[in-house]
């Protein structure tokens, strides 16, 4: 079956600092493979996916994300973090057969000015 | 044009009573699907609907808990007899009929049971 990891609960950056947020997936075939954040009270609003091709991704708010078959992960990435990006980031597979997305259980960031 | 409708957004109820919870999807979308979000948890996949038909519901408890997306109106997930176990922000999302996994999730609602 289908699952996801992120190994961290809770990361802090200064405001300007780099940011990589892991992601570990297991899926028997390529996966289709997303990122969402929700800020405190909202839903969630989609970052990027990956389905194929391109390895290295770009999604919204100067967010990327690199998909390594070898390491089965699919880490978030932004070279400056800003004070807005602090909320709850979540990583999640979608199943391949219906729509339906297995999610990881979050990994929330703070950002210190 | 709106995004996914959910009201409301804060829903208390007492142990034993029943939740309604109801998501309009986005105009032009025909499929919907609730996630629940347990305190400190990511989200867990409940069930998917079309209109009139439940698609995949493997992830609803067997007992006290419903969904329909009727042919009119809204898709109302429906919780009988709340337990304090309930308590969770449910999150509905909707999709038009090609989606490739590409949902609009609502603000979901905050269900708390007293």
């Amino acid at each position: 079956a289908q699952s996801v990891t992120q190994p961290d609960i809770h990361i802090t950056v200064s405001e300007g600092a780099s940011l990589e947020l892991r992601c570990n997936y297991s899926y028997g075939a390529t996966p289709y493979l997303f990122w969402y954040v929700q800020s405190p009270g909202q839903g969630l609003q989609l970052l990027l996916k990956y389905f194929s091709g391109d390895t290295l991704v770009q999604g919204i708010k100067g967010f990327e994300a690199e998909f390594k078959r070898s390491q089965s992960s699919f880490n978030l990435r932004k070279p400056s973090v800003h004070w807005s990006d602090a909320a709850e980031y979540f990583c999640a597979v979608g199943d391949g057969n219906t729509d339906k997305l297995i999610f990881g259980t979050g990994t929330r960031l703070q950002v210190f000015p | 044009n709106a995004g996914v409708m959910q009201n409301p957004r804060h829903l208390v109820r007492r142990r034993g009573q029943e939740a309604r919870l109801r998501c309009s999807p986005m105009k032009g979308h025909s499929h919907v699907y609730w996630y629940r979000q347990l305190p400190e948890e990511g989200l867990k996949f409940m069930v998917y609907l079309q209109k009139e038909n439940i698609i995949d519901e493997s992830g609803m408890p067997k007992e006290r808990f419903s969904a329909e997306f009727p042919k009119e109106g809204p898709s109302i997930l429906r919780i009988q007899q709340v337990v304090r176990g309930d308590s969770a922000a449910y999150f509905c999302a909707s999709s038009p009929e090609t989606a490739n996994y590409g949902y609009t999730f609502g603000s979901g609602t905050r269900l708390t049971v007293v």
